[in-house]
């Protein structure tokens, strides 16, 4: 089953723009993972950010996470057309398992 | 350092034959899923291995998929027989594993193998 939800399912932004995608999620969790999907380089992992973390940067990337709403943000700064691709949060409940439970995705495209 | 490896990329069977796709997870990982990806939809853990152990299984349909990892390297998925519903990107991931701290938790995914069922 899909823990998390993205939102939206798909935007369009120019070039040098920011993009901000949300994920909602269901149950309690250990830490939430942001991956990107295209079709040159698969499935990556972006970012991680912990149950008691509410912000982290990377880069351009920003995410931060409200557990009381158990909802989290992804923000890319000044945005390249290499950043279009499918954007995936993960959720986690931690321990040996680490499963990862993902949503449905944002499309982004981001035009010249 | 290498990444995962996956075989094949794609394949096109029928309807009630079989398949297995191979994964080779980063060397020194202790732990490799294998997830369904089906169009339009996020990846879905089917199977988790812990060296050559079982983590977890629960979304795994048993009555046709199989997977082992027989010793602790890497490990082949089974498709027996398969249905059309099956078509999706499986994919391999494998991470560090062994609580070795948050590094532990970052999954890195290999490039997938492409299955349609006609």
């Amino acid at each position: 089953s899909q823990q998390g939800e993205e939102d939206p399912q798909a935007l369009s932004i120019q070039e040098g723009e920011n993009a901000t995608m949300n994920c909602s999620y269901k149950t309690s969790i250990n830490n939430l993972q942001w991956y990107r999907q295209n079709s040159g380089r698969g499935l990556v992992h972006l970012i991680l950010i912990r149950s008691n973390e509410r912000e982290k940067h990377s880069g351009r990337l920003r995410v931060t996470l409200d557990t009381s709403k158990k909802s989290s943000s992804l923000l890319i700064t000044a945005s390249r057309a290499a950043d279009t691709a499918s954007y995936f949060c993960a959720t986690s409940r931690g321990g040996g398992g680490n499963k990862l439970t993902f949503g449905t995705g944002t499309q982004l495209k981001v035009e010249l | 350092e290498a990444g995962v490896a996956q075989s094949p990329r794609y394949k096109i069977i029928e309807k009630r034959q079989s398949v297995a796709f191979w994964c080779n997870p980063i060397s020194g990982h202790a732990t490799l899923y294998w997830y369904q990806q089906i169009l339009g939809q996020g990846p879905k853990l089917l199977i988790q291995f812990q060296n050559n152990g079982v983590v977890d299984d629960s979304q795994l349909p048993k009555d046709r998929f199989s997977a082992e990892r027989l010793k602790g390297v890497d490990s082949t998925l089974k498709i027996q027989p398969a249905k059309l519903e099956d078509s999706a990107v499986y994919l391999c991931a494998s991470s560090r594993g062994g609580g070795a701290g948050i590094l532990s938790y970052e999954q890195y995914f290999g490039p997938g193998t492409r299955l349609t069922v006609t």
